[in-house]
């Protein structure tokens, strides 16, 4: 079992839809929950950040965390056509020197039809 | 502010010869890492440089090296490359080491062939 899961997708909805994400994952020691985004032919950027359980919202953008279940997601609402891209949970048990290294979900591959 | 430059962008290597990837960080930012991207890995951590000493290391061969020089400046180079090499590398910068927020370069596109 690999430490996170993420369902690769892809994932086509129309424009406005209410869209979920989510990540599970097996080791307990993580605290640092992120959410990136990465649109073709460019890296990763960071789009959510939070530490342990709860929610945080941005915009249309809302990280939810759930330590308990071991869960984490991505609500994004009113989806538009520049939210097209490929969404990436990482996750890490520590932050500061001699901390761990982010671990990634491969990705979910989001569509937003006009 | 300029961002994480890598170069280059597209690469093109043969079975068992060795590639050199450079990255730039963003001015003021003294960690840099390294991630290999591919579809059934997903990203995985290679290593991180902080102040010209490696402070981290993921789970890959020794075929796989790095550096970092004075102003930052990182590269990564792999040697006697296989065909499983073929990958988005990417680099990514930030003030200081094991940070979570990361500024990702466009990454380095090489294919083994």
């Amino acid at each position: 079992q690999k430490e996170v899961e993420q369902d690769p997708g892809p994932l086509s909805v129309p424009e406005g839809a209410i869209v979920s994400l989510n990540c599970t994952y097996s080791n307990s020691a993580f605290q640092y929950f992120m959410w990136y985004r990465q649109y073709s032919r460019k890296g990763p950027e960071l789009l959510m950040y939070t530490y342990s359980s709860g929610n945080k919202e941005d915009g249309r953008f809302t990280a939810q965390v759930d330590k308990s279940s071991k869960y984490i997601s991505l609500v994004i609402r009113d989806s538009q056509p520049s939210d097209s891209a490929t969404y990436l949970c990482a996750m890490s048990g520590t932050s500061g020197a001699g901390s761990y290294q982010l671990t990634f979900g491969k990705g979910t591959k989001l569509s937003v039809i006009p | 502010k300029a961002g994480v430059t890598q170069t280059p962008r597209y690469l093109i290597k043969t079975r068992g010869q060795q590639v050199t990837l450079s990255c730039s960080p963003i001015s003021g930012h003294r960690s840099v890492s390294w991630y290999q991207q591919t579809p059934g890995q997903g990203l995985q951590f290679l290593f991180e440089y902080f102040s010209e000493t490696q402070r981290n290391k993921g789970n890959f061969p020794g075929r796989f090296s790095g550096r970092q020089f004075s102003n930052s400046r990182s590269e990564m180079n792999v040697s006697t490359l296989e065909l499983g090499d073929s990958a988005l590398y990417l680099c990514a910068s930030s003030f200081d080491s094991g940070a979570n927020v990361l500024t990702f370069g466009a990454g380095s596109r090489l294919t083994v062939l």
